[in-house]
């Protein structure tokens, strides 16, 4: 069965509203989860690392004010891309480390 | 330099053959190595770790070379079901985070 639950699987918004992704681990407390964003052909990109309790990592290039992430609890984390806009839509995966490194099921963002 | 080196194909290949991927990468300390499979616009599902000493899962081998700082998947009797892009990930155990490839695409044509 799934190991880590991430919800919605799709979303279609207008572009300037906020979505939330959320990201859960089942069965097992995750202290660090890990938020990805991919292109069409493209490969995986890591965006940030979320700390369970403290502020995210973000990566080079990744604004924190444009994707706020907060990781609450040591089950789940959420990512919320702030006024979206067309060039947001994307692949959005996240994931948790348990001995090995397991996916929610992506969230597919279209902005129009 | 990039953690983790990948070629990218695309590689086309008729049912039946045998085709295998290498990943390179960089810190020589890393520990862990993992091939995953992912479908198209699906999440990346874990394929099979790779131990020193080398893995096989039925079609599937898997094997490390620490020396030239390498790992490898070896797909026998390829499967149209095979086809899918492959991602070589590499844990170098400091810190959290896990260093993928860019992904290999495989295509089995029947």
């Amino acid at each position: 069965g799934a190991v880590v639950s991430q919800h919605p699987s799709r979303v279609i918004c207008k572009s300037g509203t906020s979505v939330k992704i959320e990201c859960r681990s089942l069965d097992f407390q995750a202290t660090t989860m890990f938020w990805y964003r991919q292109f069409p052909k493209q490969s995986l990109m890591l965006m940030a690392t979320s700390n369970e309790g403290s502020k995210a990592t973000y990566e080079q290039g990744v604004e924190k004010d444009k994707f706020l992430i907060n990781h609450a609890s040591l089950t789940l984390s959420t990512l919320t891309v702030t006024s979206a806009h067309p060039e947001d839509s994307s692949f959005y995966i996240c994931s948790a480390n348990r001995e090995k490194l397991f996916f929610g099921s992506g969230t597919q963002l279209s902005v129009l | 330099r990039k953690e983790v080196e990948q070629d990218p194909g695309p590689f086309n290949v008729p049912e039946g053959a045998t085709v295998a991927f290498n990943c390179t990468y960089s810190n020589s300390a890393s520990q862990s190595f993992f091939w995953y499979r992912q479908d198209c616009r699906k999440e990346p599902k874990l394929l099979m770790s790779v131990y020193s000493s080398g893995n096989e899962d039925g079609r599937f081998t898997a094997q490390l070379n620490r020396a030239s700082q390498y790992i490898s998947l070896l797909i026998r009797d390829s499967k149209l079901s095979d086809s899918a892009t492959y991602l070589c990930v590499v844990f170098p155990n400091t810190g959290n985070q896990f260093y993928f490839g860019t992904g290999t695409s495989l295509t089995v044509i029947p």
